[in-house]
């Protein structure tokens, strides 16, 4: 009964790189959520995803940053040219509906950046 | 005008006490919430979910909502040097387009 799968667990990434962070959702869940989370500080809305459809992407950063889910496969967070700013951990949450059934997040990325 | 409100804390008690935490949400329309917890570096884990007024209990967690007051509680009995984490409150309601809405978490420290 596997929960929900990030990975990497870690990831090192040099100025101006791209990152990308992979979340499988648990099984029979179809809404995913990203979220990003600073040390020391509160867990930070990003995306929020169905199949193949981005349902709210108002906490996402409108450049460099992007979200998908597609129909097959993992749901992905990419980041374009990444800052020293991007250093933080990415959790990825899932739900079997939209409402009235809980967010079960993932371990998480931590990505660093040199 | 933040959504979601907890006090940040940190809430400190003595290990075997009662540590109570509080979250206030203004959306009226919320239907369903939830508790989790976090260890530092860790992700968050869920706890309880309350979906109807009055309280819920799991073991030594008591969840209680009110939503006429808009207001969900967590209380932690026997509370244990363990429990010590961040709490975060969070509330499911169609009026946001996420539909989830997290509160800043309050940290709670049991002392031995």
């Amino acid at each position: 009964n596997a929960g929900v799968m990030q990975n990497p667990r870690h990831l090192v990434r040099r100025r101006g790189q791209e990152a990308r962070l992979r979340c499988s959702p648990m099984k029979g869940h179809s809404h995913v959520y990203w979220y990003r989370q600073l040390p020391e500080e509160g867990l930070k809305f990003m995306v929020y995803l169905q199949k193949e459809n981005i349902i709210d992407e108002s906490g996402m950063p409108k450049e460099r940053f992007s979200a998908e889910f597609p129909k097959e496969g993992p749901s992905i967070l990419r980041i374009q040219q990444v800052v020293r700013g991007d250093s933080a951990a990415y959790f990825c949450a899932s739900s079997l509906t939209e409402y009235n059934s809980p967010l079960h997040f993932g371990n998480g990325t931590r990505l660093t950046v040199t | 005008q933040k959504e979601v409100e907890q006090n940040s804390g940190p809430l400190s008690v003595p290990e075997g006490a009662i540590a109570s935490l509080n979250c206030t949400y203004s959306d009226r329309g919320s239907q369903s919430f939830f508790w989790y917890r976090q260890y530092s570096g860790k992700s968050p884990e869920l706890i309880m979910s309350i979906y109807s007024n009055g309280d819920k209990e799991d073991g030594r967690f008591t969840a209680q909502l009110n939503k006429a007051s808009q207001y969900v509680s967590l209380l932690i009995r026997d509370s244990q040097p363990s429990d010590s984490a961040t709490y975060l409150c969070a509330v499911n309601a169609d009026n946001y387009g996420q539909n989830f809405v997290f509160g800043p978490g309050t940290r709670l420290s049991v002392l031995p």
